[in-house]
């Protein structure tokens, strides 16, 4: 079975602090890692991925296959990063097509 | 492009009834997947469609049904509603199924 945990259901920081979210995953194999992000009434989109290896709006998540983790990180907060951020896997192979399995979930919220 | 388009935004059913949500996807895009959001649960797997056939199905009770048209536009029933169905609904397209999901503002379905 795969499962994807967010320990951390709301996390606050201030402006220009670093920040980390965490995510663990259980799955035997190689899945595809994801990040997630819900700004206030906005859809859900996609943050980024493992397999691009970018970063986008200054965050970066490494995959740590050793410890089944996804940790997204950015060293500066800003407020405009406060939203929900889900981390996400999906399992390679055809039984997974069009499935994530998601994390419960962290609210994000940088004060000034 | 246009996004992901569900439709309708908000629905109001009783107990017992039935109801059909909408899904359009991007164009170009023929998996079309199905997720249940809820506070105590979280983003769920429901199932995913791709050219008109259901490949993935996450598990709830076959009250949940879907299906998809030649359009690649989807459709997903709940039959004899439950109060615990009240919930979020969402829908993402994807030109695959394993590529980027985009996902559609949701449908807020409420039980009474």
């Amino acid at each position: 079975a795969q499962r994807v945990t967010q320990p951390e259901k709301l996390l606050s920081v201030f402006k220009g602090a670093p920040v980390e979210l965490k995510c663990n995953y259980s799955y035997s194999g190689s899945p595809e890692l994801f990040w997630y992000v819900q700004y206030s009434r906005q859809r859900l989109q996609l943050l980024l991925r493992h397999i691009s290896r970018e970063s986008i709006k200054g965050f970066t998540a490494d995959l740590n296959k050793g410890e089944t983790s996804f940790h997204l990180k950015k060293p500066f907060a800003q407020e405009e990063d406060s939203a929900m951020y889900y981390c996400a896997l999906r399992a390679p192979g055809g039984t997974s097509y069009g499935k994530l399995t998601f994390g419960q979930g962290t609210i994000l919220t940088v004060h000034p | 492009k246009a996004g992901v388009t569900q439709t309708p935004r908000y629905l109001i059913k009783t107990r017992g009834q039935q109801v059909t949500l909408s899904c359009s996807p991007i164009s170009g895009h023929r998996s079309v997947s199905w997720y249940q959001q809820t506070p105590g649960q979280g983003l769920q797997f429901l199932f995913e469609y791709f050219s008109e056939t259901q490949r993935n199905k996450g598990n709830f009770p076959g009250r949940f049904s879907g299906r998809q048209f030649s359009n690649s536009r989807s459709e997903m029933n709940v039959s004899t509603l439950e109060l615990g169905d009240s919930a979020l609904y969402l829908c993402a397209s994807s030109v695959t199924g394993g590529t980027e999901a985009f996902f559609g503002q949701g449908t807020r379905l409420t039980v009474v």
